[in-house]
């Protein structure tokens, strides 16, 4: 089975640097996603790495490190609109992801 | 459409009854997924169908709960004689590639 870990809850101000971290343990693993979900909204992805190392959207990134089974999601310049959960979640082929439970993030003036 | 739709957005049902629940994904995604959000957690993988291939049904609680999807495109969830445990947002994803899908806004499901 599938197994993740990230911290329930993060807490930054506007403009800082937060990173939000993922532990995972799975069998075939192909990559790791991360999306976001506002309040009463949908997720929406943010990122997808298959290789080790950081990929660059904007102001968010997003790194893996398959030796250590660790990922993590790194958002810079922290905005208001930022406050939402996100999730990893872990591809084990082509099937369904499996989610974390998520990490809400608060972003404070 | 320019992305996934579902229906209907809101269902409040009784208990015991049957309830049918609307996927319609992006257009030419193979890969179609059903999962549900209770409130504050995370999302569950219930069934995943991918182009013709039979669905991964691993996910599914119960045999109540069975889905379809017709041509490859539209697909259905029922859950039949719902349990008030059943009350949950219940999503359909669609995907073209490996670790990004795109999440429809999901139907509120009451039991009572």
């Amino acid at each position: 089975g599938q197994s993740l870990e990230q911290p329930s809850e993060v807490t930054a101000v506007e403009g800082a640097i937060v990173q939000i971290n993922c532990t995972y343990q799975t069998s075939g693993f192909y990559g790791l996603s991360w999306y976001q979900q506002h309040d009463g909204g949908a997720p929406t992805f943010l990122s997808y790495n298959a290789l080790d190392g950081l990929e660059e959207t904007g102001r968010f990134s997003s790194f893996l490190s398959r030796s250590d089974s660790y990922g993590y999601l790194l958002l810079q310049e922290l905005q208001m609109k930022d406050s939402a959960s996100y999730f990893c979640a872990v591809a084990t082929g082509r099937r369904a992801l499996t989610f974390g439970s998520g990490t809400r993030l608060q972003v404070q003036p | 459409g320019a992305g996934v739709s579902q229906s209907p957005s809101n269902k409040v049902t009784e208990k015991g009854k049957d309830v049918e629940l609307r996927c319609d994904p992006i257009s030419g995604h193979t890969a179609l997924y059903w999962y549900r959000q209770s409130l504050g957690q995370g999302l569950e993988f219930l069934i995943y169908f991918q182009g013709n291939s039979a669905p991964d049904k691993s996910g599914l609680p119960s045999d109540r709960f069975s889905a379809e999807r017709t041509g490859g495109s539209v697909s259905t969830l029922t859950i039949q004689r719902t349990q008030q445990e059943d009350s949950a947002v219940y999503l359909c994803a669609s995907s073209l590639r490996e670790g990004e899908q795109f999440f429809g806004p999901g139907t509120r499901l009451t039991v009572l």
